[in-house]
């Protein structure tokens, strides 16, 4: 499969813990963007990463959120101390620079936070 | 404040019938509109996008017409099917950032 992969599918926490997810994006993509999603509602952007430079941050993007891209390859997204309001499905979708810019989707990182 | 507004919220139709989703944006520096098809538990996948400086664009059943003067853009689903049944989102794209609309849910009875 060569997709956006993400991992985990699913993720259950307490409130109060730190969860950390991971992208892979489609190999040959240079950008890489999280997204959220809550129920009823349209993705809202978060962040993305060109290579391994995180370009742009959403002022959704708490002091609790934050998004590496070491080596411009794979991404994680990490929340600390988790508040039930964090509770959503977490998508990253990779685009490559230059390509009218499609971005395409991971199948999402389902949270909820008890 | 929603950059991209979307209608209607739930849409019902037969089998072959053409259900139309519309979107509306306010700021003309939007330079990518996309649609894209999402089905529950999955994330969304790409459908058709359209450029400002084109009035139409088809793909297989589906057709997106952009009106650049109204700032709106609108999908067409020739010949609906079952298998189309999902959640359609239209978004604008600027500077790589996509504002998506609030969603279409489609139902295409058999």
């Amino acid at each position: 499969d060569t997709g956006v992969s993400q991992d985990p599918r699913h993720k259950i926490t307490k409130r109060g813990q730190n969860v950390t997810f991971r992208c892979d994006p489609i190999s040959e993509h240079n950008r890489l963007y999280w997204y959220r999603q809550t129920l009823g509602q349209g993705p809202e952007f978060l962040t993305y990463f060109q290579n391994e430079a995180q370009l742009e941050k959403s002022r959704l993007l708490s002091d609790r959120f934050s998004a590496e891209r070491p080596k411009g390859s794979f991404s994680t997204l990490e929340i600390q101390r988790t508040e039930q309001g964090d509770s959503a499905m977490y998508l990253c979708a990779s685009s490559l620079e230059g390509s009218h810019n499609e971005q395409f989707f991971g199948p999402g990182t389902r949270l909820t936070v008890l | 404040q929603q950059q991209v507004k979307q209608s209607p919220q739930s849409l019902i139709v037969q089998k072959g019938g053409i259900p139309i989703i519309n979107c509306a944006y306010e700021n003309t520096a939007f330079d990518y509109f996309p649609w894209y098809q999402q089905f529950p538990g999955k994330g969304p996948a790409l459908l058709i996008a359209i450029r400002p400086d084109v009035s139409e664009k088809k793909e297989g059943r589906f057709t997106i017409s952009f009106n650049k003067s109204a700032k709106q853009f609108s999908l067409h689903i020739m010949d609906s099917q079952p298998g189309d049944s999902a959640t359609y989102f239209c978004a604008a794209q600027i500077l790589g950032r996509l504002y998506f609309g609030r969603g279409t849910q489609l139902t295409v009875w058999p």
